[in-house]
């Protein structure tokens, strides 16, 4: 089965940039059919979809987020990258990596998560 | 693109059947067969539940169901147990070509 684990600095300063990346194994990221996902969880509220890229580096971001995010792909690492650009305290959230299933649409595999404080 | 609306808690006793409503819009829920439902619990990555409305992936129990009328999708857990508590999120693909979740809805078995 297919495996994702996020890796990043959980501290990140406010008004910098927070880089996360996602390691896919067991499976590849060029695989048809899959658009590779950034979803994130606020202490104790629920799930916000940040955005998805597709190996060929399409991609389609939350409209709330789109100003600040930038997602990309490196197919010879199998991994993706989220950029949130001048992030605050709001930012503060275990962020997830996750698959997505081009044909129905669902989340079918996901990471561990990796939770990302905003604070100076 | 405002979050799907869900109850903030729903409970019932071992045995028992609950159902979980997911209110959206024309846009999101309305507009195609593609609401995925995920079970977390406390510290853990979600788990997929139901999609496209109403298929379980190989592996989950048959006792979660899910149906869909309108705007609102539903999920459905039956013979209730205690394993079953946790936090239930729905999420509909949109026509705007993004994806949007559900409030949250916390499970607990009596």
């Amino acid at each position: 089965q297919v495996q994702l684990q996020e890796s990043g600095p959980g501290l990140v300063k406010p008004s910098q940039t927070l880089s996360l990346t996602c390691t896919v194994s067991r499976g590849s990221i060029t695989s048809s059919g899959y658009y590779w996902t950034w979803i994130r969880q606020h202490p104790g509220k629920g799930l916000e979809w940040i955005g998805y890229i597709y190996y060929s580096g399409s991609t389609s971001y939350s409209p709330s987020l789109k100003s600040r995010v930038s997602l990309s792909v490196d197919t010879s690492k199998n991994q993706f990258s989220l950029k949130l650009s001048s992030v605050t305290a709001a930012d503060t959230a275990v962020y997830y990596c996750a698959r997505a299933d081009y044909r129905t649409y669902n989340f079918d595999f996901w990471g561990q998560g990796a939770l990302v404080t905003v604070s100076s | 693109q405002s979050a799907l609306t869900q109850p903030a808690s729903v409970s019932g006793s071992p045995g028992q059947s609950i159902t979980i409503s997911c209110t959206g819009t024309s846009s999101d829920v309305g507009s195609y067969n593609l609401v995925s439902w995920y079970q977390q619990h406390p510290g853990k990555a979600p788990k997929l539940m139901i999609y496209e409305d109403n298929k379980r992936p190989s592996g989950v129990s048959n006792r979660f169901s899910g149906s869909k009328s309108g705007n609102t999708a539903s999920l459905t857990i039956s013979g209730l147990q205690g394993e079953d508590e946790a936090d239930y999120y729905c999420c509909s693909f949109a026509t705007s070509g993004t994806y949007v979740f559900g409030s949250g809805t916390k499970v607990t078995v009596l």
